[in-house]
């Protein structure tokens, strides 16, 4: 069975440019969350959609949003880019999101920001 | 509001020798525990869970962990480490109960195991 997929594995911007990241969760999984995690540091929560509503934010600013389609897939949106938004993006899948479910990663999107 | 101390960022340790890696946890609610495992230029895997139960819990790949209520540690264990186990290791938590607030994984800083040979 295919695990969690995210695309593109690498991405180069400059700052003010606009992102798209996207990540398919395993299958049969209904909710994707959306984790940064910068160089030498753990992951940073920013979103949990289940069933295409927002169930979580972290404390990340408005530039950063999300959604997620029909197909559970998911896409994370930065806007105004800066040079400290540079990190691996992390999408985790799970059957339904809840906190005694475990999450299921995919390899990430390393950004990098010039 | 939960936090993640994961008190040691680097541990060096010899092949075949015996490993800890040490995380304490602070919340004002009951929480899950978890350890993942990232191994270079990949996502996180986890290596076991704490949910309820038996305070000792055990990886299909020789670690364990024991959950500490009294003293709010999960810490990692491993009696014989192999060179393959050179990787960060992650401790997390999320709360014990669904709802706003209970959909987020908290992780620690990350420790760095090198198995030397």
């Amino acid at each position: 069975d295919a695990g969690v997929t995210q695309s593109p594995t690498h991405l180069i911007k400059t700052r003010g440019q606009h992102v798209t990241l996207r990540c398919s969760p395993i299958s049969g999984h209904k909710s994707v969350s959306w984790y940064q995690q910068v160089l030498g540091q753990g992951p940073q929560f920013i979103f949990q959609y289940y069933e295409k509503e927002e169930r979580g934010r972290g404390n990340f600013p408005d530039r950063f949003s999300a959604r997620q389609f029909p197909n559970y897939s998911s896409e994370l949106n930065v806007n105004a880019l800066l040079l400290g938004d540079s990190a691996l993006y992390l999408c985790a899948s799970s059957l339904t999101g809840l906190s005694n479910q475990p999450q299921h990663f995919g390899d990430g999107t390393r950004l990098s920001i010039l | 509001a939960q936090s993640v101390t994961q008190l040691d960022s680097q541990v060096p340790v010899f092949e075949e020798a015996p490993v800890e890696l040490r995380c304490n946890y602070s919340s004002s609610v009951s929480v899950y525990l978890f350890w993942y495992v990232q191994y270079p230029n990949q996502g996180l895997q986890l290596l076991l869970k704490y949910l309820s139960g038996s305070t000792l819990v055990e990886s299909i790949n020789g670690f364990e962990a024991e959950f500490n209520k009294s003293q709010t540690s999960f810490h990692l264990r491993k009696p014989s480490v192999h060179i393959s186990d050179t990787a960060e290791y992650f401790c997390a938590v999320s709360p014990a109960y669904s709802g706003a607030g209970s959909y987020q994984l908290t992780f620690g800083k990350g420790t760095k195991l090198s198995v030397i040979p």
